[in-house]
């Protein structure tokens, strides 16, 4: 059963980049069968889409965030990361990454880490 | 991009009701449509996958139904821990689309 974990700093300075790791453990990040993704959720909102990427280096990300994210694979250490550049307060949120059993199209998401809260504040 | 219309926005019902939730998408999405319960302070939870799919390990009182633009989320018997907010998750297009929430609360 996969488990996941996000870490990062719990606050970023505006303008700067936010910066969020996902270490996965219970299989390989390289499995042919996940995209890993990233949502998030500001305070007392609801849930917003960021995007997701499968190892093999394809990517989808929100629109409306796609000029700022980037989102990477370490094989290496099991974890993806998210970066989004360029934040305003209106990137407080919590951060959640979570797998899509798919190899092909984004569907659900089954598996999720915890969460963590990043605030945007100088 | 596809929209999704979640209603109602929150919505308070007894122990052993009937409880039911729908969905609109602004265009037709066939059957790709998800649903997921967050609890305060957890991540999501998925229920429903691909419109009416139970998730393993989902008790049976949760069911999902529907196709094209409108569906419907449903709790056959309303338990006191299903108190949380419910999600519905579009994937017709590459952008993935979340509803806006129904908060649901015990009377």
């Amino acid at each position: 059963q996969l488990q996941l974990q996000e870490s990062g700093p719990g606050r970023v300075k505006p303008s700067e980049t936010l910066s969020l790791t996902c270490t996965v453990s219970g299989d390989s990040i390289s499995a042919t069968v996940y995209y890993w993704g990233w949502i998030r959720q500001p305070p007392g909102k609801g849930l917003e889409w960021i995007g997701s990427t499968y190892y093999r280096g394809r990517t989808y990300s929100n629109p409306s965030l796609e000029s700022r994210v980037t989102m990477s694979i370490d094989k290496s250490k099991n974890q993806f990361s998210l970066s989004l550049s360029s934040v305003t307060a209106a990137d407080t949120a919590v951060y959640y990454c979570a797998t899509t059993p798919s190899a092909t199209i984004i569907t659900y998401f089954d598996y999720w880490g915890p969460g963590t809260l990043v605030s945007v504040s100088s | 991009d596809i929209q999704v219309t979640q209603s109602p926005s929150s919505l308070s019902a007894s122990v052993g009701d009937r409880v039911t939730i729908t969905c609109q998408a602004s265009q037709d999405i066939a059957n790709y449509l998800n649903w997921y319960q967050q609890k305060p302070g957890k991540a999501p939870k998925l229920l429903i996958y691909d419109a009416s799919n139970l998730e393993t390990g989902v008790p049976s009182r949760f069911s999902g139904s529907g196709s094209g633009t409108h569906f419907t989320f449903t709790i056959s018997s309303l338990q006191p821990e299903d108190v949380a907010t419910y999600y519905c998750q579009e994937y017709e297009s590459l952008h993935i689309t979340f509803g806006q929430g129904t908060r649901l609360e015990i009377e």
